[in-house]
């Protein structure tokens, strides 16, 4: 089946620092979604990208889909506690038809 | 606000029981998921329905089925339970189809000893 890719595995700031997480696929996807875990919690979507290049921002998070649309990052500036949790991305299209291939996330802790 | 609801919050069972994870959406949703969510893997698919009596396999079904006799209803049966299945397990709905925004329920974190 489809594989996505997300890195890093983990992510360690302080608090103040700037963070990034990556997502990669091999495939051209249809749209790539985002998603916050809290510890203890569970998943809740944060935004959706659709278009090439699309950069979608959201408060201090800022969502970009790549150009050949098999790409997307999350950064977020200037990180709070409460930033902390698992951001997973989640693809649609590709070989995946008919549903999501989530990334394995990325765990955020932030240090105050 | 859509209310995505499981039976239970933590569920401990032995191996070779057949287990029942009921999930329930509250917002007329057509599409219901499955999802299990391991450590260092993420979720991965379980099982999908985009209607009634309607099911599709999804990436990991071995070892489960599913039932949807209602739209507001999805169940994840395990027939034997392993212990390789003790496992977080999440239901979600979704209005549009599953590449559409998926709302989560709160998760059973199933124990199989």
């Amino acid at each position: 089946g489809q594989q996505v890719m997300q890195i890093p595995q983990y992510q360690h700031v302080q608090e103040g620092e700037d963070f990034t997480t990556y997502c990669n696929s091999s495939t051209t996807l249809s749209n790539i979604q985002w998603y916050k875990q809290r510890p203890g919690g569970h998943p809740v979507f944060l935004i959706q990208l659709v278009k090439s290049g699309e950069v979608k921002k959201q408060k201090r998070l800022t969502f970009q889909f790549g150009e050949a649309k098999k790409n997307s990052s999350l950064h977020i500036t200037a990180t709070q506690t409460t930033d902390v949790g698992t951001y997973f991305c989640a693809a649609a299209g590709g070989t995946s038809y008919g549903k999501l291939t989530f990334g394995q996330g990325t765990i955020l802790t932030v240090h105050p | 606000d859509v209310k995505v609801t499981q039976s239970s919050r933590y569920l401990v069972k032995r191996t070779g029981e057949k287990v029942f994870l009921e999930c329930v959406q509250d917002m007329d949703h057509e599409n219901m998921f499955w999802y299990r969510q391991d450590p260092g893997l993420g979720l991965r698919l379980i099982y999908f329905s985009y209607d009634v009596k309607m099911k599709e396999k999804g990436d990991i079904p071995e070892g489960y089925s599913v039932s949807r006799e209602k739209k507001e209803r999805f169940s994840l049966i395990l027939e034997s339970a392993s212990t390789n299945q003790t496992s977080m397990y999440l239901c979600a709905s979704s209005l549009r189809g599953p590449w559409y925004e998926q709302y989560f329920g709160p998760g059973t974190r199933l124990t199989v000893t």
